[in-house]
């Protein structure tokens, strides 16, 4: 139990294109899931907490404009990387707390993204 | 603000040791904490979940450990194998907005 899952896993596409990744909680509902991203070399960090029906929080240094985040329903949530560019490329990942509660973040395995 | 750290960075061992991983993190008040392995060129796969209150768990070759008062846990792997090859990464879940810090990984490399 407890699944989440990422789609596509990877992508690559052209500087000032906009993609958007998906992240589905499969066997469980989730008002809250997070986005997190990380850099060669560094440490998973987050960069978002979005609760079903409602905005998004960013983290400080996270533009809000540039990554878009949408959890229109319980099961999922989609992040779009506006206009990426080459400083875009990161692995980016999910998590998802059980709507019944616990504090537990269940994760996704990632979606690696290239822009070139 | 939970900072976690996981020394060494890389590890090289020969093919059939066993070998044990570090984890620390400085704000001891923390609900869970994760261990993940991440592959290269591919996604993260959760390894362990210990929550506060566990001490240790165990899946198949791996045991991870959980004390909490020292700000440690510990993820052994008996008897290494190539496939083992990964970057391991903990997770912690803590503060009052439960949030999940990572470390920064230690790339481990086994040796047939």
């Amino acid at each position: 139990g407890a699944v989440v899952s990422q789609h596509p896993s990877w992508v690559i596409c052209k500087s000032g294109t906009s993609v958007k990744i998906e992240c589905r909680s499969l066997d469980f509902q989730a008002t809250t899931m997070f986005w997190y991203r990380q850099f060669p070399k560094q440490s998973l960090m987050l960069m978002a907490t979005s609760n079903e029906g409602s905005k998004a929080t960013y983290e400080q240094g996270v533009e809000k404009d540039k990554f878009l985040i949408n959890h229109a329903s319980l099961t999922l949530s989609t992040l779009t990387v506006t206009s990426a560019h080459p400083e875009d490329s990161s692995f980016y990942i999910c998590s998802a707390r059980d709507l019944r509660g616990g504090e537990t973040q269940y994760f996704g395995p990632g979606t690696r993204l290239l822009v070139l | 603000k939970q900072e976690v750290t996981q020394i060494p960075a890389a590890l090289s061992v020969p093919e059939g040791e066993n070998l044990v991983l570090n984890c620390s993190f400085t704000d001891s008040a923390i609900y869970n904490l994760q261990w993940f392995r991440q592959d290269p060129g591919k996604g993260l796969t959760s390894l362990l979940l210990i929550q506060s209150s566990q001490r240790e768990q165990t899946s198949g070759r791996l045991n991870a450990s959980l004390d909490k008062s020292s700000g440690r846990s510990t993820l052994y792997i008996a008897a290494s194998q190539p496939g083992d090859s990964a970057t391991y990464l903990c997770a912690v879940l803590s503060g009052g907005y439960q949030k999940v810090t990572f470390g920064t990984g230690t790339k481990l490399q086994v040796i047939p």
